[in-house]
């Protein structure tokens, strides 16, 4: 499978604890986003990568986020101090250029994320 | 399964009609636009995208047609099968001063369901 790949699929985590996910792009894809979707809403822009350089953090991003990509390949997300509000999906794309001029994200299937 | 379908607008149809699902943005920056389907529990799946400088694209049983001066997508599903049930977003990806970054913003989404 060449696509996008996020883990785990399901997190489920007390309040309070740390919980970090994971995302390896589409090889060839030198852009790597985080998005977040709350049930019945569109997904959220949260940051985005070029490499291993971080170039935007969204305001929804608080302090207890931290976004990586250490060797401009798969990143990690983490949460530190969970809270209910937290629960969500958590999707990653990475992006090309389009034979069209625009720049495409392909998403993967997203990490489920439940803060009881 | 997840419903991320909740409380999203609903278009109905019958197997083998065709459907249209209409999507409003609001950026007039905008340049760049994707059709996304969304199936229960999974990430959003490419299917079409157009750049601001055409009105009309087609691909495989889908059409995009964008019309900037009322700021208006619409995807048209021909022949419309039971495997097309799932939500379905657009997305504009604005052009900013730093180029074209791939960040998206999504609609609200439209749930289609389709009757065998």
């Amino acid at each position: 499978d060449t696509g996008v790949s996020q883990d785990p699929r399901h997190k489920i985590t007390k309040r309070g604890q740390n919980v970090t996910f994971r995302c390896d792009p589409i090889s060839e894809h030198n852009r790597l986003y985080w998005y977040r979707q709350t049930l019945g809403q569109g997904p959220e822009f949260l940051t985005y990568f070029q490499n291993e350089a971080q170039l935007e953090k969204s305001r929804l991003l608080s302090d207890r986020f931290s976004a990586e990509r250490p060797k401009g390949s798969f990143s990690t997300l983490e949460i530190q101090r969970t809270e209910q509000g937290d629960s969500a999906m958590y999707l990653c794309a990475s992006s090309r250029m389009a034979p069209s001029g625009g720049r495409t994200a392909f998403f993967g299937q997203g990490t489920r994320l439940t803060v009881v | 399964g997840e419903n991320v379908g909740l409380h999203l607008p609903t278009l109905s149809v019958q197997e083998g009609d065709n459907s249209i699902i209409n999507c409003a943005y609001s950026n007039s920056a905008s340049d760049y636009f994707i059709w996304y389907k969304q199936e229960s529990g999974k990430g959003p799946q490419f299917i079409i995208d157009i750049r601001s400088n055409m009105d009309k694209r087609q691909g495989q049983r889908v059409t995009v047609l964008l019309n900037k001066t009322v700021k208006h997508l619409s995807l048209q599903i021909a022949a419309t099968q039971p495997g097309d049930s799932a939500v379905y977003f657009c997305a504009e990806n604005i052009h900013e001063g730093s180029g074209n970054t791939g960040k998206l913003i999504f609609g609200q989404g439209t749930t289609l369901q389709v009757k065998p």
